[in-house]
């Protein structure tokens, strides 16, 4: 696996269901991040982390709860979804954080399907 | 308030048409200008960064440029697989990440 890899691809769950995220980078990297993708809405930071300590958390909702193991993993645990949380949820990994003056590389996301 | 604004929403250019996509933004200073090119249903993939005016970069058919206040991304006799949606973002001030805007969507018809 090169890059960043994120399973399950797709997925399809109702409100009271809890399902998991996951995303893991073979860059080397230190700092990863979870975005929100809606249709013609920018990419939405959810959180940061940088070795494993979390830097950011831009107001999410506590549905989701992020968890970094270690630098080359993160996953993001969803609990009683909204419809509204519909959307492609991507995963991303930098070397560190500079200010966001790092190059963000991007896994290929998760199409979230609530119902 | 950081500010990244992307124009045209959307393009469709014939095959060999050269056209420009246009990002203005207002930061606090800035600290570079990315540019992210994403197919439908996948995760944005790196293209450029610059930091400073008067900077430019290419790849293939692709050339970005940056002023003080904009940078464009211009596209030299496009093909149907530059079809994409095109991103640019800037490190929001004061916070750890990219700031983006809601993209260009080219489309370009053989």
């Amino acid at each position: 696996e090169t890059g960043v890899t994120q399973t399950p691809r797709h997925l399809v769950m109702g409100m009271t269901n809890k399902k998991s995220l996951k995303c893991e980078q073979h860059l080397g990297h230190n700092a990863m991040y979870w975005y929100k993708q809606s249709a013609k809405k920018p990419l939405e930071l959810m959180f940061v982390y940088n070795f494993k300590e979390q830097t950011e958390n831009n107001s999410v909702p506590s549905r989701f709860s992020p968890e970094c193991p270690n630098s080359s993993h993160l996953f993001l645990h969803l609990h009683t979804l909204q419809p509204e949380d519909s959307a492609l949820y991507l995963c991303a990994s930098s070397q560190g954080l500079a200010g966001g003056q790092e190059t963000q590389y991007f896994g290929p996301g998760t199409r979230l399907l609530v119902l | 308030e950081d500010q990244v604004t992307q124009s045209p929403e959307a393009l469709r250019l014939q095959e060999g048409e050269s056209s420009s996509l246009n990002c203005s933004y207002t930061v606090s200073g800035l600290r570079g200008l990315f540019w992210y090119r994403q197919d439908p249903g996948k995760g944005p993939e790196f293209l450029f960064t610059l930091y400073s005016a008067g900077e430019e970069k290419e790849k293939e058919r692709l050339k970005a440029t940056l002023t003080k206040k904009e940078s464009f991304l211009h596209i030299t006799a496009p093909k149907p697989e530059d079809s994409a949606t095109y991103l640019c973002a800037v490190p929001q001030t004061g916070a750890n990440n990219l700031f983006f805007g809601t993209g260009t969507r080219l489309t370009v018809i053989p």
